[in-house]
């Protein structure tokens, strides 16, 4: 079985930009699709990021992802921080024994 | 517009069952493979189990393996989980997510959520 692990919490000003890291504990990050979900407080998840570096529809472009093969991580980068992006975000990405696999989270303070 | 809502939580005793429903909305519910995901009080998201649109192949996670059934009617637009021999450790929110195609692919992943419904397992 493979982790996801995701820094604690972050904070940054607003129109700052924020990076959020999720390594991946054994296994290529590379080879299985990475994907981000937001939660803000009392609500469910929805989807920013998609197959490593793919936006739904409605998500800003300031939303953005990649993929880091010599430190076998994934990074959300959110650019132009508004306070209404202040949340939780979870990475998530899988492989053959483990079906999803979601990280532990990252709080994102926007102060 | 999607919709998804849970029903179906509330506190039982440890030994317990429950059947979690979700009633879905908004798309050809048929045409995609559904999951349940939950997520315990202050904690991250555990994915529970997964349904193909068919209803023919189920997952599940190895911590209810055994425990819990995911099943699905499209006659009604509706997923279920029954979830029985309930612990502690199953007290969670749970969400029902929507895959983005019919199949249970793990590549795929979980464009619409519901918001959620709160199981207690507690004597």
């Amino acid at each position: 079985n493979f982790m996801l692990t995701q820094p604690h919490s972050v904070s940054e000003s607003p129109g700052k930009t924020v990076t959020i890291s999720c390594t991946r504990s054994s296994g290529s990050i590379a080879s299985n699709y990475v994907q981000w979900y937001q939660q803000r407080p009392g609500s469910a998840p929805t989807t920013v990021i998609y197959e490593d570096n793919q936006r739904p529809s409605g998500v800003p472009d300031r939303f953005s992802g990649s993929i880091d093969s010599s430190s076998n991580s994934a990074s959300l980068t959110i650019s132009g921080l508004k306070t209404e992006d202040e949340a939780d975000y979870y990475c998530q990405s899988y492989d053959s024994s483990n079906f999803w696999v979601f990280g532990g989270g990252t709080k994102l303070t926007v102060l | 517009e999607v919709q998804l809502l849970e029903s179906g939580g509330g506190l039982v005793q440890p030994g317990g069952s429950l059947r979690l429903s979700c009633a879905a909305s908004g798309f050809t519910f048929s045409s995609y493979a559904m999951s349940w995901v939950r997520q315990a009080p202050g904690k991250g998201l555990e994915w529970v189990s997964a349904i193909s649109g068919s209803g023919g192949s189920t997952y599940y996670a190895d911590s209810v393996k055994g425990r819990f059934t995911i099943s699905r009617d499209n006659s009604k637009n509706t997923l279920y989980l029954q979830m029985n021999s309930l612990r502690a450790e199953d007290t969670a929110v749970y969400y029902c997510a929507k895959g983005t195609i019919f199949g249970v692919v793990m590549s795929d992943y979980f464009d619409y959520w519901g918001q959620g419904t709160l199981v207690t397992v507690s004597s």
